[in-house]
């Protein structure tokens, strides 16, 4: 399985776009490249997939350059609901299990 | 927005008791997960469960734990004989299919053993 790094930590403002970067440098090729958001005391929740190129839905957007040893999740205009942990996840789709790593931890501030 | 729902929110057991965690997966999902997250460290998968059966475990769930789909909608984590280090929040999930595909989590179930 893919081992991802992501930065520990980001601070933004309201308003702001948020973009986080999480490197995966010996993605396979059958690995699809997860988001997911958690709030304290609450369960993951599923933010954006992607395989390669981008993606946007009413959430975010997904960057994945070509060689997809990288990814950037993208939040538009940030609000104070936006803080909590993002987690990148990368694993094939063929196997069973989601393997989280230590996340981003998001702070906005007003 | 259909949610998947755990019971109790939170649990407190003496060392050595048996508890079970329940859960109640989306209604058409077919693909079921319990998952536990000590408190301030990661998200750590323990089992995947379809067609009745474990798909897939992790280390962590050794002969201690058991799942089961009892009836048509709850699914199940048994802890045989709770050790203090199984303190953590236990969050079930259910997706409509396999792989590191949306999966949705419940609001999790804080097991405390003293």
């Amino acid at each position: 399985l893919a081992k991802t790094t992501q930065p520990i930590s980001m601070d933004s403002y309201e308003g702001q776009e948020v973009n986080i970067t999480c490197s995966h440098n010996n993605i396979a090729t059958n690995d699809y490249i997860t988001w997911y958001q958690q709030f304290p005391s609450q369960g993951p929740r599923f933010i954006i997939q992607g395989y390669k190129t981008k993606v946007t839905n009413e959430v975010a957007s997904l960057f994945i350059p070509a060689d997809r040893k990288s990814s950037t999740l993208s939040l538009p205009r940030v609000s104070l609901s936006d803080t909590a942990v993002y987690y990148c996840l990368v694993g094939d789709l063929r196997t069973d299990k989601l393997i989280f790593g230590t996340g981003t931890r998001l702070q906005v501030f007003p | 927005e259909p949610e998947v729902t755990q019971t109790p929110s939170h649990q407190v057991t003496q060392m050595g008791q048996e508890v079970i965690l329940r859960c109640v997966p989306i209604s058409n999902h077919l693909y079921f997960y319990w998952y536990r997250q000590i408190l301030g460290q990661k998200v750590e998968f323990l089992v995947s469960f379809y067609n009745n059966e474990i798909s897939e475990k992790s280390e962590i769930f050794d002969d201690q734990f058991s799942v089961e789909r009892p009836d048509g909608s709850n699914f199940t984590l048994k802890i045989r004989s709770t050790k203090l280090e199984d303190s953590a929040m236990y969050f079930c999930a259910s997706s409509d299919s396999r792989g590191a595909t949306e999966a949705f989590f419940g609001q999790g179930t804080r097991l405390t053993v003293v």
